[in-house]
């Protein structure tokens, strides 16, 4: 157990709607990462929190947006959904912004139909 | 195209063989990582490597980090059933901006009793 929660562990949802992954980070850790695994582009960085602010942005789409809580929670948001977006989303986090050891929580599975 | 290339892609083999996976890239990176993910759950990190011809044994794991930062190896050592799993490295661009991880396409192993 790393300490990071997602929920929910499985989604299912159709093309065109909107959904929101939600992640709580390790106790006292700062920045929350939010990568998706696919089969075809493996475990993709999409962005980073650092204590509510946007950190860094990775290959993260315009229909994709995240945002970090004062509680340090997260929520990555995914709308217009389509059959690509299927895969599993995964929330990290640290303890600082930089190069620290990052710990993954269980991931969400996410199938669009 | 992937930035870290893992080989092989697919890897199934006999309890108590030896096996090496690989990492390459043309990049070169101040610090490279490598993680084993289990079905169902996220990566769990094994080591951290930084200097150019480092390496690190974890128990019956031996990890090479290139001269050049380049690339990396892992290698297994009478190999158990409970090796089996997704073999990801990710590194850390030594150039530039972008600090954040990128993963390799990962190496499923497979141990066989």
């Amino acid at each position: 157990d790393s300490g990071v929660t997602q929920t929910p562990k499985h989604l299912i949802t159709a093309t065109g709607q909107r959904v929101t992954l939600r992640c709580s980070p390790r106790s006292g850790d700062l920045s929350v990462y939010w990568y998706q695994q696919s089969l075809d582009q493996g475990l993709q960085f999409l962005i980073q929190y650092y204590n509510g602010e946007e950190r860094a942005k990775g290959n993260i789409l315009e229909r994709f947006s995240a945002q970090q809580f004062p509680d340090l929670h997260s929520e990555l948001n995914l709308s217009s959904l389509e059959l690509g977006d299927s895969a599993l989303y995964f929330c990290a986090s640290s303890v600082g912004a930089g190069n620290n050891e990052q710990f993954f929580g269980p991931g969400t599975r996410l199938t669009v139909l | 195209t992937q930035l870290l290339e893992q080989s092989p892609q697919f890897l199934s083999i006999q309890e108590g063989e030896n096996l090496t996976v690989y990492c390459n890239s043309s990049s070169v990176f101040s610090s490279l990582q490598w993680y084993r993910q289990e079905p169902g759950e996220g990566p769990v990190l094994l080591v951290t490597v930084v200097t150019g011809g480092e390496v690190k044994k974890l128990k019956r794991l031996t990890f090479q980090f290139g001269d050049a930062r380049k690339d990396s190896s892992l290698h297994i050592t009478a190999a158990q059933t409970g090796d089996t799993g997704l073999y990801l490295c990710a590194g850390r661009i030594s150039s530039g901006s972008a600090r954040q991880l990128t993963f390799g396409s990962g190496t499923q192993l497979t141990v066989l009793p």
